[in-house]
């Protein structure tokens, strides 16, 4: 159990470019979440997958963002036409089965958009 | 909707010192409750997760108390020491899905 991992962990980019971020749970977890967290403020929910099905978005998952889990193991998270209000660190968490399971986070990616 | 709120924002000790951090929610319909340490810029480690039908979990030096009812929980931290300095985040899942509702964090130092 190598824990959760996400890559890049840092990544800067200008105004207007895509960026990929992606995220390894830990193994046979079934339960993949993304929060974005900016400075000083707890993260928030972006968006959650069972196995390879995305369950549930957030209001803050504009039409700018796009998420998959294509086989139900690593999961991608794009930001297309980047903003500067895009800028934040970016969480994934992975858990096992029911709602009563702890959720385990990653390193996070931090985002600078120029 | 859930809301969680933290007191207090920030929190400055000296070693040695017991501390409490206090977490409130407004809905206390919830699954449970995790506790989560932050270092700047790094990811959340997990501290504690108490179960709705717990009143408290302990891990070491840490202690996490529960009131469904009353929507809150608090952290206690016995016997501080200056590598306890981090943001600590109390988190709630009140929905099947697990998606975590966070407050804002306590910042706390610890001097030596």
């Amino acid at each position: 159990d190598t824990g959760v991992s996400q890559d890049p962990r840092h990544k800067i980019t200008k105004r207007g470019q895509n960026v990929t971020f992606r995220c390894d749970p830990i193994s046979e977890h079934n339960r993949l979440y993304w929060y974005r967290q900016t400075l000083g403020q707890g993260p928030e929910f972006l968006t959650y997958f069972q196995n390879e099905a995305q369950l549930e978005k957030s209001r803050l998952l504009s039409d700018r963002f796009s998420a998959e889990r294509p086989k139900g193991s690593f999961s991608t998270l794009e930001i297309q036409r980047t903003e500067q209000g895009d800028s934040a660190m970016y969480l994934c968490a992975s858990s096992w089965g029911t709602p009563y399971n702890e959720q385990f986070f990653g390193p996070g990616t931090r985002l600078t958009v120029l | 909707k859930q809301e969680v709120t933290q007191i207090p924002a920030a929190l400055s000790v000296p070693e040695g010192e017991n501390l409490v951090l206090n977490c409130s929610f407004t809905d206390s319909a919830i699954y449970n409750l995790q506790w989560f340490r932050q270092d700047p810029g790094k990811g959340l480690t997990s501290l504690l997760l108490i179960q709705s039908s717990q009143r408290e979990q302990t891990s070491g030096r840490l202690n996490a108390s529960l009131d469904k009812s009353s929507g809150r929980s608090t952290l206690y931290i016995a016997a501080s020491q200056p590598g306890d300095s981090a943001t600590y985040l109390c988190a709630v899942n009140n929905n099947a899905g697990n998606m975590l509702t966070f407050g804002g964090g306590t910042r706390l130092m610890v001097k030596p």
